[in-house]
């Protein structure tokens, strides 16, 4: 069974761009989580969505938003970039259903922010 | 709000030791899911062990190992005959139960862990 996937794993971006990225879950996997990673802040949890709605929000800014697809892909949007946006996101997805539903982590873009 | 501590931000085991990693945790909530996750230098996440708080056993995955102390709200990894490849930064991580459901993770600040020879 393939493993969530991410793309791009790298990307550059200059202050005042936005910028998208994209989440593949496992199959079979209705719910995708995204998470912020920095030396500064830690991991933070961004947002989570669940059946193509977002089922929960962390505490960022409107400049983050996302959406889900049918096929439960997901995509994350970051407007008007910063500087501090530099950071690894990570997409972890679930089947998303209750109990204890392990969340299975893809590799990550890192986006940087000149 | 939830907060996850991990209070040693480095360890160093020999390998073949035993090592025991901290983290406590602040909540009101009675029932509650907790976990240990791995991050080699690869970045990747993975899952190392998981505790349902409602469960009074700790969890045991081979050589890893949980002592949940849930008065204390404390939920400790120990690592056994350590390896080369358990090098890496350690993330304890807190999930409350939602009613709608939802897998929103707190985590601590992490422990980078050192296995010498």
């Amino acid at each position: 069974k393939a493993g969530v996937t991410q793309t791009p794993r790298y990307l550059i971006k200059t202050r005042g761009q936005q910028v998208t990225l994209s989440c593949s879950p496992i199959s079979g996997h209705r719910s995708v989580s995204w998470y912020q990673q920095t030396p500064g802040q830690g991991l933070q949890f961004l947002f989570e969505y669940f059946s193509e709605t977002q089922r929960n929000k962390g505490n960022f800014p409107g400049r983050f938003s996302g959406r889900q697809f049918s096929n439960s892909r997901s995509e994350m949007n970051v407007s008007t970039l910063e500087l501090g946006d530099s950071a690894l996101y990570l997409c972890a997805s679930s089947r998303g259903g209750g109990g204890i539903n392990e969340q299975f982590f893809g590799p990550g873009t890192r986006l940087t922010v000149l | 709000a939830q907060t996850v501590t991990q209070s040693q931000p480095e360890m160093s085991v020999q390998e073949a030791e035993t090592v025991t990693l901290s983290c406590t945790y602040d909540t009101s909530e009675s029932d509650y899911y907790l976990f240990w996750y791995k991050q080699p230098p690869s970045r990747q996440m993975i899952l190392v062990i998981r505790q349902e708080a409602y469960k009074q056993q700790n969890a045991t995955e081979n050589r890893f190992s949980v002592n949940f102390q849930k008065a204390a709200k404390s939920f400790s990894l120990k690592i056994s005959d350590s390896q080369l490849g358990d090098a890496a930064m350690y993330f304890c991580a807190y999930r409350i139960i939602l009613t709608g459901g939802g897998n929103k993770l707190t985590f601590g600040t992490g422990t980078q862990l050192k296995v010498e020879l």
